[in-house]
């Protein structure tokens, strides 16, 4: 089983709608939980950080369910310019001496049609 | 604020030369980490350095190698290339490990290809 699972896409969506991206995690003892975007050829960036609270940016929504391993982003109202490729990421801590593994998902590839 | 910075951004090699990656993390940021990622895929974690020490090392052989300077600088080094050793490689630097959420930031990446 993968560390780190989503679905790939290719997810079309027309401007406008919403979209929600799902991602689960194999180790219970990860600790932190990102939502990365990554434009084609260039380097992730990090588009948030999940809590398990939830938490909201603007159009954007992050769950977490440590219960079910279970991640989700949702992006409300898209917008062309949120076509990329999203990617779940998991930080699990080795030890206490700065030893920190970020996992990465493969990413889902999202096109916003006009 | 200048961000991640990384040298050179594209590289051509052939199979069983060495190459060597630079990478300048954001001022202040004391962790790096190199990461490797190849068309279609996630990036995979390959090291972490923390205050000049390793701290941690992905499932890549003993070719792949690195280092971190007192400036916090890092070097990735790889030896006898493959042509699977194609891929955008990334460094990431952060602020604290030991902060949570640990959040990277990454650099533009290495486009290296092995021919």
């Amino acid at each position: 089983r993968k560390e780190v699972e989503q679905d790939p896409g290719p997810f079309n969506v027309p401007e406008g709608a919403t979209v929600a991206f799902n991602c689960t995690y194999s180790n219970s003892a990860s600790q932190s939980f990102f939502w990365y975007r990554q434009d084609c050829r260039k380097e992730p960036k990090l588009l948030m950080s999940v809590y398990s609270s939830g938490n909201e940016d603007g159009r954007f929504t992050a769950q977490l369910n440590r219960a079910s391993q279970y991640i989700s982003l949702l992006i409300r109202d898209s917008k062309l310019s949120d076509s990329a490729t999203y990617l779940c990421v998991v930080n699990l801590r080795i030890s206490n001496f700065g030893n920190e593994k970020l996992t990465f998902g493969t990413g889902t590839r999202l096109t916003i049609i006009p | 604020d200048a961000g991640v910075t990384q040298s050179p951004t594209h590289l051509i090699k052939t199979r069983g030369q060495h190459v060597t990656l630079r990478c300048s993390p954001i001022s202040g940021h004391k962790s790096v980490s190199w990461y490797q990622q190849v068309l279609g895929q996630g990036p995979q974690f390959i090291f972490q350095y923390y205050e000049k020490e390793e701290r941690g090392r992905g499932n890549f052989p003993d070719r792949f190698s690195a280092r971190q300077f007192p400036n916090y600088s890092s070097e990735l080094n790889v030896n006898a290339l493959l042509l699977g050793d194609s891929a955008l490689y990334l460094c990431a630097s952060s602020l604290d490990p030991g902060g949570q959420p640990y959040e990277q930031y990454f650099g533009p990446g290495t486009r290296l290809t092995v021919t």
